[in-house]
């Protein structure tokens, strides 16, 4: 079981809009705003979509969001496109005993 | 360009050890943080292991802990993960990670081990 609590799946079809949400404690996504998100297809590295809650990496299009309210975080996918569909994973720092958690991940189907 | 490249995965029977390799290149190696992170099959991403910039400080998770050590070689930019006492829930795809503000940002493409009689 994970730290972190992901829904296993969501779906959207293309141009719509996709919420993933990320719970935690406040030991973790509560407590530290440096939470990142990372996107994996199958067989492949992840990559960093979203960090320090909201922030975006270069390269990545600006349909991806995220946010945070209290212990929860959520990364928010807009104008979905079929190269969207992949699994996403949430994570957090969790201290210096812990260090970091992640969430158990989410798959993604673009219908 | 940031590159992670890892080395060292294979077959090993239980209770046997592994050294994994993480070589880096394209940025100030001694600047940050390293991680090990692990994904089991059909499984999500585990952290591992973290070790700082100047090696002063490491971390484990509680399932690693005296059996994995981390440790970094800041002239040979690489760091590195020594698994000992190796078991059958230890297989997995081992990632190595580049760390900003506590966070992943680049990884490396993985490496297989597997420990299996």
């Amino acid at each position: 079981q994970s730290a972190l609590t992901q829904p296993r799946s969501v779906s959207g079809s293309p141009g719509q809009s996709v919420t993933i949400s990320c719970t935690g404690t406040s030991s973790d996504v509560g407590g530290y705003d440096y939470v990142s998100w990372y996107q994996q297809h199958p067989g492949k590295a992840p990559k960093l979509m979203i960090y320090d809650v909201t922030k975006r990496p270069s390269g990545v299009p600006d349909r991806f969001s995220g946010s945070k309210s209290g212990n929860t975080a959520s990364l928010t996918i807009s104008d979905l496109q079929t190269e969207d569909e992949s699994d996403y994973y949430c994570y957090s720092f969790a201290g210096s005993y812990t260090f970091a958690v992640f969430g158990g991940g989410t798959s993604l189907t673009v219908l | 360009e940031v590159q992670l490249l890892e080395s060292g995965g294979g077959l090993v029977q239980p209770g046997g050890s592994l050294r994994l390799s993480c070589a880096t290149s394209g940025f100030a190696f001694s600047s940050y943080g390293m991680s090990w992170f692990r994904q089991a099959p059909g499984r999500g991403l585990e952290w591992v292991s973290t070790i700082s910039g100047e090696a002063t400080t490491t971390y484990y998770a509680d399932s690693v802990k005296g059996r994995f050590t981390i440790s970094r070689d800041q002239s040979e930019k690489a760091f590195f993960l020594q698994m000992n006492r190796l078991r059958a829930e230890d297989t997995a795809t081992y990632y190595c990670a580049r760390l900003v503000l506590l966070q992943p940002d680049f990884w490396g493409q993985g490496s297989l081990v597997t420990v299996s009689s």
